[in-house]
């Protein structure tokens, strides 16, 4: 099936550090939404978007719907060790279709 | 908060045996999927259901068949289980294309 590419893979940053990370496509989406997955367990939602340009924050998280319709990012403020898991977005028309995920790791 | 439990957190099984997996939600959604996540290969949808009774083919329904008489339960059935079918099984419910809210996941080990 198809997968939105995700960028960056994996990243390993200093306690404290920003964090940044995409998703793009080459097709157009009406809904962006971001998960969180911790070893062992389910994804949990973090942020939704439905706007094309919409920017909405959570806490220390903050994701903006591309322009276009074909990107998301999510942005992680001074990060803290209990960040680390798997990032990935889910876009969605008629389907949903997932990014490949970005494996983040925070060096306290 | 929306809460969508699975029957089990891990399960064994051996090659053959018929397996359940079982997916209850409780917040009224419409649509409930099975999902199964592997290393390299990330979230794959097996089969999703927009309501009771209906069911639609995902990206790898082979070897697995669903079923949902409630609005708010989804089985997932694995007719005769297999090795390549080791795997953590995810599912997932919402309303329309709003948010997919996921359960803990099912590790299933198939010897």
């Amino acid at each position: 099936g198809q997968q939105l590419n995700q960028s960056p893979q994996s990243m390993f940053i200093q306690e404290g550090e920003d964090v940044s990370m995409n998703c793009t496509s080459s097709s157009i989406f009406n809904t962006w939404l971001w998960y969180k997955q911790d070893p062992g367990e389910g994804p949990v939602l973090l942020i939704a978007l439905y706007k094309a340009g919409e920017l909405t924050s959570n806490g220390r998280l903050t994701a903006q719907f591309g322009i276009t319709r074909k990107d998301s990012f999510l942005n992680i403020s001074a990060s803290i060790p209990s960040d680390v898991g798997i990032y990935f977005c889910l876009a969605g028309t008629y389907k949903y279709i997932f990014g490949t995920g970005t494996r983040l790791k925070v060096l306290a | 908060d929306v809460k969508v439990t699975q029957s089990s957190r891990y399960l064994v099984k051996r090659t053959g045996e018929k397996v359940f997996l079982e997916c209850v939600q409780d917040m009224d959604h419409e649509n409930m999927f099975w999902y199964r996540q592997d290393p390299g290969l990330g979230l794959r949808l097996i089969y999703f259901s927009y309501d009771v009774k209906m069911k639609e083919k995902g990206d790898i329904p082979e070897g697995y068949s669903v079923s949902r008489e409630k609005k708010e339960r989804f089985s997932l059935i694995l007719e005769s289980a297999s090795t390549n079918q080791t795997s953590m099984y995810l599912c997932a419910s919402g309303q329309g294309l709003n948010e997919q809210y996921f359960g803990p996941g099912t590790r299933l080990t198939v010897t």
